[in-house]
């Protein structure tokens, strides 16, 4: 059962315009949200937090958007870039489960057009 | 600083061969992880350890072992490889609760 769902397998995005990518979760114990870039044929690199207490947290040109009651998040990128063309997963994790491990979503692949 | 480092980064075994992947990190932390990414599924956990000498399961733990002697290394063991075992695997590892963890470059794994 999938506990963090990314619904768009893929966007497209014109450079400098804001990219919007999305994601569910179903576990209302999860308090703890990130969402990672991968490039291919490299492993996943951490962009961005959030914990739930906050309902925004930016940094530079991503910020990301929490609405708990929709169990919802968002990472908004703006200005969109060539090099942000990558996968990204969204993941999300609890302080219940003792190893505190990462559940992840299956990916957007985004791609900036120049 | 090497952070997480996987090895190795390609291989090809075939039906009932058996392997170990090794993941080392230098940055002292406490939890580990072995995931596999197969297309249209995202990242599934297989093993994890919360520190030296502790492991647990996963969500998809069943053909595989794991082991954590020392607390810089995780390793991954495959005992008899099946082609549904091939995949991309990475580990990853994370200092404390609420912190983002640092994955490896992956592994390629072909089982014939």
């Amino acid at each position: 059962d999938q506990q963090v769902k990314q619904n768009s397998p893929s966007l497209s995005v014109q450079e400098g315009r804001i990219s919007i990518l999305n994601c569910d979760y179903t576990n209302s114990m999860f308090d703890y949200f990130l969402w990672y870039k991968k490039y291919p044929a490299e492993g996943p690199t951490f962009l961005i937090s959030i914990s739930s207490i906050k309902d925004k947290n930016e940094d530079g040109r991503f910020t990301v958007f929490l609405n708990k009651s929709a169990k919802h998040l968002s990472l908004h990128i703006v200005p969109s870039q060539p090099g942000d063309s990558a996968v990204y997963f969204c993941a999300a994790t609890t302080m219940i489960n003792t190893g505190n491990q990462f559940y992840f979503g299956t990916g957007t692949s985004l791609t900036v057009i120049p | 600083n090497a952070g997480v480092t996987q090895t190795p980064k390609f291989r090809v075994l075939k039906t009932g061969q058996s392997m170990t992947l090794l993941c080392a990190q230098d940055m002292n932390h406490e939890y580990m992880y072995w995931y596999r990414q197969d297309p249209g599924m995202g990242l599934r956990l297989i093993h994890y350890s919360v520190g030296e000498g502790t492991t647990a399961k996963g969500e998809v733990p069943d053909g595989y072992n794991v082991s954590r002697l020392k607390k810089q290394n995780f390793l991954l063991g495959l005992e008899s490889a099946a082609p549904s075992q091939t995949s991309v695997y990475f580990c990853a590892s994370r200092y404390r609760a609420r912190s983002e963890a640092f994955f490896g470059q992956g592994t390629r794994l072909t089982v014939v």
